[in-house]
Formats: structure tokens, sequence, C-alpha cells
């Protein structure tokens, strides 16, 4: 499975759009791009996950370039209960033999 | 989304007893069932992939005579930590997935061990 690369922290302020990167310059063409969070001492919640179109549902947008070495987590109006430590994650479908492979994530704080 | 529980939510035992730690799916049936473990401040871990009927699969590392993991039904597995001893104190973590064409995996809300 591809590895990613996020920041480890990110401020925001509340009512703001959080956009949150993430790099996976290797990933392969079968890879889907997954995000999750986890709210301290809580287990990870999904959040959107995407092959190569951009995707929406009602907690963020997921944009992912063309050549899909990269994407980004757009929280259009973030709020003081989405802070959390947000977790991109590239696999192959599990029928595929896919995993998910958590790395250290992106600390999120969203400010008043 | 689908719904995953655990029982219990935490748990302190003394050292060298075993506990079991139980992961449900409540509204779907999930042919495989995934354990991790988390320490404080840092990134979880994947420990073992249990398919439903079958053995399940341990990561490199990960002892599985120490952790015994059941997935007895589409709905059911568990995790038997035995012999417990003070660094096996963890965030123990389940997810499920159902197989289908969607194919996303759902977390439980953890259990906390403490081994004293």
């Amino acid at each position: 499975d591809a590895k990613t690369t996020q920041p480890p922290s990110m401020d925001c302020a509340e009512g703001r759009a959080a956009n949150l990167p993430c790099n996976h310059s290797t990933i392969s063409g079968n890879e889907y791009v997954y995000w999750y969070r986890q709210i301290h001492s809580q287990g990870p919640q999904y959040i959107i996950h995407g092959l190569k179109n951009n995707e929406t549902n009602e907690m963020a947008s997921l944009i992912i370039t063309e050549d899909r070495k990269s994407s980004t987590l757009i929280l259009p109006h973030a709020t003081l209960r989405d802070t959390a430590v947000y977790y991109c994650i590239v696999r192959v479908p599990y029928n595929q033999g896919g995993k998910l492979i958590f790395g250290q994530g992106t600390e999120l704080s969203v400010k008043p | 989304g689908a719904v995953v529980s655990q029982h219990p939510s935490w748990v302190i035992c003394k050292s060298g007893t075993s506990v079991k730690i139980e992961c449900r799916s409540l509204d779907f049936q999930a042919t495989t069932m995934f354990w991790y473990r988390q320490f404080p401040k840092q990134s979880l871990m994947l420990m073992a992939t249990s398919n439903e009927g079958s053995k399940a699969t341990y990561e490199q590392g990960v002892e599985k005579d120490k952790f015994l993991i059941n997935h007895a039904s589409l709905t059911l597995s568990t995790l038997t930590v035995t012999s417990a001893h003070p660094e096996d104190s963890s965030f123990y973590i389940c997810s499920a997935n159902s197989g289908a064409s969607t194919d996303t995996q759902y977390f439980g809300p953890g259990t906390r061990l403490t081994v004293l």
C-alpha cells in the first residue's frame, strides 16, 4: 500500500473552511484515497473516499489532483467539534488485499 | 454509516490475567473484522485481520498466542489478551468490513485496557 505524507498539525478558525492536504505520490492505479478522523479517545470515524473524481458528502469534500499524487480534504465550515486527528490513507480494495494502514495524520485544531 | 460496538469500553485487570474484548457489527454482517492497538500519542497499529469462520491473519511482530482472535459469527469477533502485563495496556479498537462493493471499514469506539 502506498504511503502518505500529511502536515503534523494545522489550525483553523471556527466557521472558516479547513483544507487538509495529503501527498501520495506513489499511489497505484487501483488504490483509493480514504479519509478518517479520530477525536480524542474515540474510534476513527469514516469521512469520505475517492478514486479519481472529486467527491462530496454531508461531512466534507475530497479533491484529488488529476495525476492522483495528492489530495485535499475540505471541511467547508469548521466547528469546534471538528478538532481531531485526520488521517489520509491509500489502499487497494479489500477484496484485492488492501488494508487500512494509519500514518501519523494531521492534528487539526479549530479555534474560536 | 454502519455501527460497530465494543465491550467493555474500559477494563482494569491484574497482571497475569486474561481479558476478552468483544466487537460487534450492529446493523450489518461483517465478513471481515480488524483489530488495532493504539498507544498514547501514537497512531493506530493494525494487529490482525479476522475472517468469519477462519483463522485470523496476524501482522508481523504480533504474537498470535498472546492475542487470541475468534470470529465465530458474521456479527461478532473477540480479542483475548492472554496473561496480560502492564506493557499490554493500550487502547484496542476494532473495525468491520461488510465486503460489499462500497468496501468501507467502520470502527468501534475502542476499549481502554489498563493492566496493573
